[in-house]
């Protein structure tokens, strides 16, 4: 069935910690995107990538980083969590064309303590 | 330059009574348009769109939304509200003539549907 996938679900870390958050489509996308979102608040893209080896930063400033080495694959890393990472972590894919909607992934939750 | 605007952080309706979200939008050249809506703890999901023709679209669970080009809106509708169908609402635009394939999120807003 094609689908996102996003693990973990939920993660509580310390500070000074480098996580990676998993992110995978099976849907072919060529297009795939992460947004930080407060809960219950507005979403803020912090990277996006048009296909394999390309990769963007968005609007909101962010210490994290992506790859995208594989069409279905794009995680992203923190190399030393912080308490202000503390948020909730959305991954979305698309695919070609400015017409088509996004799909997104079940969330990651992290808590930086 | 693209932007839309969720005027309503907060609706409150009673189950039975329509229903509408409101959303207006800014943009250069001609819009594509969405709704998308997210329940507690998940991510976003897609409800319905405006690319081109009827201006009356209509999407999952009995939603529709109008396009009215003249007060740049996109107003989200269903006329008979349930329960479960209180969430997040969220309105998107994407600019064609931008060339940009990044959309622009609302504010989000919240339904909550009265028993």
């Amino acid at each position: 069935e094609a689908d996102i996938y996003q693990t973990p679900r939920y993660l509580v870390i310390g500070t000074g910690k480098k996580i990676t958050l998993e992110c995978s489509q099976t849907m072919g996308h060529d297009k795939m995107y992460w947004y930080q979102q407060d809960p219950g608040m507005e979403l803020h893209l912090i990277h996006y990538s048009y296909g394999v080896n390309s990769t963007e930063k968005g609007d909101l400033s962010s210490e994290s980083t992506v790859s995208r080495i594989r069409t279905e694959h794009f995680p992203l890393t923190l190399e030393s969590a912080r308490p202000s990472h503390t948020s909730q972590y959305l991954c979305a894919s698309s695919d070609a064309g400015q017409a088509n909607e996004q799909y997104f992934g079940p969330g990651t939750r992290l808590t930086v303590t | 330059a693209q932007s839309v605007a969720q005027p309503e952080d907060q609706v409150n309706v009673a189950e039975g009574n329509p229903l509408t979200v409101k959303c207006t939008y800014s943009v250069s050249g001609n819009p594509y348009l969405f709704w998308y809506v997210q329940y507690p703890n998940r991510g976003l999901q897609f409800l319905l769109k405006y690319i081109t023709g009827d201006n009356l679209v209509k999407g999952s669970y009995g939603f529709e939304a109008e396009f009215n080009k003249s007060q740049t809106s996109f107003h989200l509708k269903k006329p008979s509200a349930l329960v479960s169908d209180s969430a997040l609402y969220f309105c998107a635009v994407r600019d064609l003539s931008g060339g940009s394939y990044i959309p622009t999120f609302g504010r989000g807003t919240s339904l909550i549907v009265h028993p």
